[in-house]
């Protein structure tokens, strides 16, 4: 039973433009959601987070959107560059755990 | 200091083997992890401490045994493993459980393979 849920796994976008990520996820009772970037042969960088009781966090080139009603997340990265290309995992918290969905891996084309 | 620093980077070990991975944080996270990640899968967790105390065991095969020594190092300590134990191993630190925890810091893993 996968909790989080990322339905793309692999996304590329065109260098400058916006990369928007989404993730889904079932249990109601997660009480902040994280997203982390990893790089191959390297630990989960964290990137932002956010709580369930807020609907937009913001920081930097990097903005996380929740939906509570509909159950979804999405990360916007604004403008986009080669430094991004990696794979993005959405988490989400309760409970002492943090549990990951399977990760998109995001292509910046030149 | 925001680092969660592992040890060894890489491991290979045979299935009659004893050995045991490192992790210290001095960020004083009162909350450590392990995860174990196979290729192309999303990290699984095994193992919670807070507060030095074990929280959480994700059901994980005694063949793996997690000590925390005290709130900067947590081991996990390996006997009798199989092939398809070969991952990465991850641990994490956060500030504390609860609600007010917003990020967990990731070490940067070691790579076991046993052979």
């Amino acid at each position: 039973d996968q909790q989080v849920k990322q339905n793309s796994p692999s996304l590329s976008v065109q260098e400058g433009r916006i990369s928007i990520l989404n993730c889904d996820y079932t249990n109601s009772m997660f009480d902040y959601f994280l997203w982390y970037k990893k790089y191959p042969a390297e630990g989960p960088t964290f990137l932002i987070s956010i709580s369930s009781i807020k609907d937009k966090n913001e920081d930097g080139r990097f903005t996380v959107f929740l939906n509570k009603s509909a159950k979804h997340l999405s990360l916007h990265i604004v403008p986009s560059q080669p430094g991004d290309s990696a794979v993005y995992f959405c988490a989400a918290h309760r409970d002492d755990k943090i549990i990951f969905g399977k990760g998109t891996r995001l292509h910046i084309l030149p | 200091d925001t680092e969660v620093t592992q040890t060894p980077k890489h491991l290979v070990m045979g299935m009659t083997n004893k050995k045991s991975l490192k992790c210290e944080q001095h960020m004083g996270h009162r909350a450590m992890y392990w995860y174990k990640q196979k290729a192309k899968k999303p990290p699984e967790l095994m193992f919670v401490y807070s507060y030095e105390k074990l929280s959480i065991n994700e059901s994980v095969p005694s063949r793996f045994s997690p000590e925390c020594p005290n709130s900067s190092l947590l081991n996990l300590h390996l006997h009798a493993l199989q092939p398809e134990d070969s991952a990465l191993y991850l641990c994490a630190s956060s500030q504390d459980r609860g609600i007010m925890n917003t990020e967990a810091f990731f070490g940067q893993g070691t790579r076991l393979t046993v052979v």
